[in-house]
């Protein structure tokens, strides 16, 4: 099965802009890959950010945006929050089977 | 209010089985399809298993491939993860989450240890 790569870790300052990507080992992420982002704090279940590449939740932030960048998925937060601090995760669907990400953690410092 | 809610998990020797049970509500459980994804210890996420809305569908990662079954019964809003030949490497917690991602339980833990 596939491997997905993510950054292992990025910091951004408190309202300040970072890109968390998402590539996968068999080319380039298309929409066709229904890429979806979960923020995950710790002793927490997972939550749901993006879905379908950039479509949002209800209780997704405005401040989170979800797109294709260079072959890759990509999350984008703008205007940190000290509360955005959490692991990242993105998930791959490759005609029925799925691959999560190795996982971003960002840290607002 | 959605509910989706695990049991299941525990302590089991290594070559043991256990059977996982996630007991959904507020929504309408049916229509969708559902998943089991794990985490073990201080790891990432791990997508397990997929059943489609009538069971006719089902994936698995290679590594739980002929050892971990996964069923649903829409009649008891609920959807099972039977676990064989279970090996230290499955120690997790693990999740059933359902409507593309959109809702999450709060996770069962299993520990396969001697």
């Amino acid at each position: 099965q596939a491997v997905v790569t993510q950054e292992p870790s990025l910091t951004v300052s408190p309202g300040g802009t970072v890109t968390l990507t998402c590539g996968s080992s068999t080319g380039a992420v298309t929409s066709g890959h229904y890429p979806y982002w979960f923020q995950q704090k710790p002793g927490q279940a997972p939550r749901t950010l993006i879905y379908d590449t950039s479509n949002k939740h209800s209780w997704t932030p405005a401040r989170f945006s979800g797109s294709l960048l260079g072959g890759k998925a990509a999350l984008t937060l703008s205007g940190a929050q000290p509360e955005d601090e959490a692991e990242y995760y993105c998930l791959l669907s490759y005609s029925g089977a799925y691959v999560f990400g190795t996982g971003t953690k960002v840290t607002v410092l | 209010e959605v509910q989706l809610v695990e049991s299941g998990g525990g302590l089991v020797q290594p070559g043991g089985s256990l059977r996982l049970s996630c007991a959904a509500s507020g929504f309408t459980f049916s229509s969708h399809w559902m998943s089991w994804v794990r985490q073990a210890p201080g790891k990432g996420l791990e997508w397990v298993a997929n059943i489609k809305q009538d069971g006719g569908e089902k994936y698995y990662v290679d590594s739980v491939k002929g050892r971990f079954t996964i069923s649903r019964d829409n009649a008891k809003n609920s959807q099972y993860l039977q676990m064989n030949s279970l090996r230290a490497e499955d120690t997790a917690v693990y999740y059933c989450t359902g409507v593309w991602w959109r809702y999450w339980g709060q996770g069962t833990l299993v520990t396969v240890s001697s």
